[in-house]
């Protein structure tokens, strides 16, 4: 099972909004990662997880709170979002040996009004 | 670092023609390579990916790719396409030890016209 799963799949929240992307996984992996990808775009690398602990944050504003409770879940936090961060949320795992395949989810596709 | 550039940012083939997307990336020793497929509204799917061994891969829904190192290439190719095969393709590169995994390209939109 090479599945990755993203709640809630769309999601509208105002500017002093405060709300959560969620994500989990059942294969083992124990690198997780969050992404953002803008319409006609390559996703963009937000932050990295290995073995539950946050080994690479991108200068991410820090209106984006990671959060990695256990080995299958991930968290995105959000506050205070500008409307330039709405796009498309990708979580995606992989084993953390640098080269193995990385899983991505659906995505979560975000609006900020 | 490694880069990875798509030279063709959008590409229209009829249904039933063959079809070939170009990536050619840049690092310093072979990367892990890497073909993402993106329906419209959807995350990523693996097409395939190649580490090592034969540099002709076989990938998922009839798409296959070749390593070629002299011209520092991993083309995309299917002999025949079919119109659900609209969506835009990642080509992306994996530099063994690097923490960040991969590198994306920017990206191929495929039209099929029926």
């Amino acid at each position: 099972d090479t599945e990755v799963t993203q709640t809630p799949k769309h999601l509208v929240m105002g500017m002093t909004n405060k709300k959560s992307l969620k994500c989990e996984q059942h294969m083992g992996h124990r690198a997780m990662y969050w992404y953002k990808q803008k319409a006609k775009k390559p996703p963009e690398l937000m932050f990295v997880y290995s073995y539950e602990k946050l080994s690479i944050n991108e200068s991410v504003p820090s209106r984006f709170s990671p959060e990695c409770p256990n080995s299958s879940l991930l968290n995105l936090h959000l506050h205070a979002l500008q409307p330039e961060d709405s796009a498309l949320y990708l979580c995606a795992s992989s084993q953390v040996t640098a080269g193995n395949t990385i899983y991505f989810g659906e995505g979560s596709w975000l609006t900020v009004v | 670092a490694q880069s990875v550039t798509q030279p063709d940012i959008h590409i229209t083939v009829s249904e039933g023609a063959s079809l070939e997307l170009r990536c050619n990336y840049s690092y310093g020793a072979t990367p892990y390579l890497f073909w993402y497929v993106q329906s419209p509204g959807q995350g990523l799917q693996l097409l395939l990916k190649y580490f090592s061994g034969d540099t002709l891969v076989q990938g998922i829904k009839g798409f296959e790719a070749e390593f070629k190192r002299s011209q520092s290439s991993f083309n995309l190719r299917k002999p025949s396409v079919h119109w659900s095969d609209a969506a835009e393709y990642f080509c992306a590169v994996g530099a063994p030890g690097s923490a960040r995994q991969l590198t994306f390209g920017s990206g191929t939109q495929l039209t099929v016209l029926p």
